[in-house]
């Protein structure tokens, strides 16, 4: 693995609740994203963060916000979940650089379940 | 919108056989291709990536990109029942907004039997 961590692996919640998960990476990589992979649509990107403090929309991020305080921790807040948020969400990192070296390595994910 | 598409699959081998993978890409700024494998309720696991047009090889593992054809895919040599997993190919844009940004097809679901 690459140094990624998410918590919690597993959440059940009910709806309306808010939920935050969290991604940790001690590789020191200035990307961090976050996915949803729903069967029928792959893997499709929340939002992403290109420094601290610096996060950017993805496809999907409409009832979703992010924050990122230090370089190892990305936060994914459901303010309200609804049962449509029900998932599996990844993490991901990449370094910096040029084009050629932005590869991107994946946590273990977090299956969530709306009720 | 950006658009990656793959063979819709499943794809059945038997153990030894050659896999071809493909997937096709609809922005032609695309630089990078990367392929992932994901085992069933597992995250998606880096195996390739390519960048220049033609042939990298690893392994048992080639992949093929044609830019002009915007044409990328995957052969697996000598396939093995440990292969059997769900296959993602992946696109970066490299310049723009979308900078660092991958677009993913829906995958390949592959099966080696015995």
């Amino acid at each position: 693995d690459a140094g990624i961590t998410q918590s919690p692996r597993h959440k059940v919640t009910e709806t309306g609740t808010p939920v935050t998960l969290r991604c940790h990476q001690t590789e020191n990589h200035r990307y961090m994203y976050w996915y949803r992979q729903d069967p029928g649509h792959g893997l499709r990107l929340i939002h992403y963060s290109y420094g601290v403090k610096d996060t950017d929309k993805g496809e999907v991020s409409d009832g979703y916000s992010v924050s990122r305080s230090k370089t190892e921790d990305f936060l994914l807040t459901l303010e309200s979940a609804t049962s449509s948020q029900t998932s599996v969400y990844f993490c991901a990192i990449s370094g910096s650089g040029t084009s050629g070296s932005n590869e991107q390595y994946f946590g273990p994910g977090t299956r969530l379940t709306v009720t | 919108q950006k658009e990656v598409e793959q063979n819709s699959g499943p794809l059945s081998v038997p153990e030894g056989a050659i896999a071809s993978l493909n997937c096709t890409y609809s922005d032609r700024g695309s630089q990078s291709f990367f392929w992932y494998r994901q085992y069933s309720g597992k995250s998606p696991e880096l195996i390739m990536f390519i960048y220049s047009n033609g042939d990298k090889e690893d392994g048992r593992f080639t992949a093929q990109l044609n830019k002009a054809s915007q044409y990328v895919s995957l052969l697996i040599r000598d396939s093995q029942p440990s292969d059997s997993a769900t296959y993602l190919c992946a696109v970066k844009q490299d310049r723009g907004s979308t900078l660092g940004r991958l677009y993913f097809g829906r995958g390949t679901q592959l099966t080696v039997w015995p």
